[in-house]
């Protein structure tokens, strides 16, 4: 059955180095996301794609954060100049295929553990 | 907002038993889903259920919605140790085709051989 994937699977970094979070959504979906998840806390939503722009995005999603597809296959997220408060579990998601997968269920990756020191 | 609460927050039962968690959110929603995390894992979608269905089932799962209440309540039959997982709730008010899931605070259950 085809999965989201992301790499890598744990990044640890210096505060404020550029970070780069990559996924592969399932190949015939549509919409794209990133979401994050801090240590015991909930899933929160940070920025939806589609069409190779943002559709919304939430007010995580600042200035230091940026999204791409930069081919057919690839999401990333970059953060610029990580801070200490960016440390959480960063999960890629898709939906919006056809077929097996009904239009509006989102399907996300393993997620990145994001680490800043 | 159009959080998602669920309850109860942890739930501790045997194999065989079944497990029952509920979920409310505050403001209308085009659909709502059900999700699943092992221990610092990703996030496994486990049933949608749109706002004009009432209840939907898949294998052990079943789940109901009452839009006049805000609230969902998954029902695992059966459980197994292989259950035992944190359980979330996601809401969707929107009717396109993007989507900004609002998650719930997750009932995290144990289920003991």
């Amino acid at each position: 059955e085809p999965e989201v994937t992301q790499t890598p699977s744990h990044q640890v970094t210096q505060m404020g180095q550029e970070v780069i979070l990559r996924c592969v959504p399932i190949s015939n979906h549509l919409y794209f996301y990133w979401y994050r998840q801090i240590l015991g806390q909930k899933v929160e939503f940070l920025v939806s794609f589609y069409n190779n722009e943002i559709s919304e995005k939430s007010e995580i999603f600042d200035d230091q954060f940026s999204v791409e597809r930069p081919d057919g296959s690839n999401f990333t997220l970059k953060i610029r100049s990580t801070k200490l408060e960016d440390s959480a579990m960063y999960f890629c998601a898709s939906s919006g295929g056809t077929g097996y997968t009904s239009y509006n269920e989102q399907f996300f990756g393993p997620g990145t553990r994001l680490t800043v020191l | 907002s159009q959080q998602g609460e669920e309850d109860p927050q942890a739930l501790s039962i045997q194999e065989g038993e079944n497990a029952t968690m509920n979920c409310s959110y505050k403001t209308s929603i085009n659909n709502l889903q059900w999700y699943r995390q092992n221990s610092g894992r990703g996030l496994v979608h486990l049933i949608l259920i749109r706002s004009n269905e009432r209840e939907k089932h898949s294998g052990r799962l079943r789940v109901t919605l009452d839009t006049s209440k805000k609230s969902s309540s998954l029902l695992i039959t059966a459980s197994r140790a292989a259950d035992t997982a944190s359980y979330f709730c996601a809401t969707d008010a929107r009717n396109t085709g993007f989507q900004k899931l609002v998650f719930g605070t997750g009932t995290r259950l144990l289920v003991s051989p």
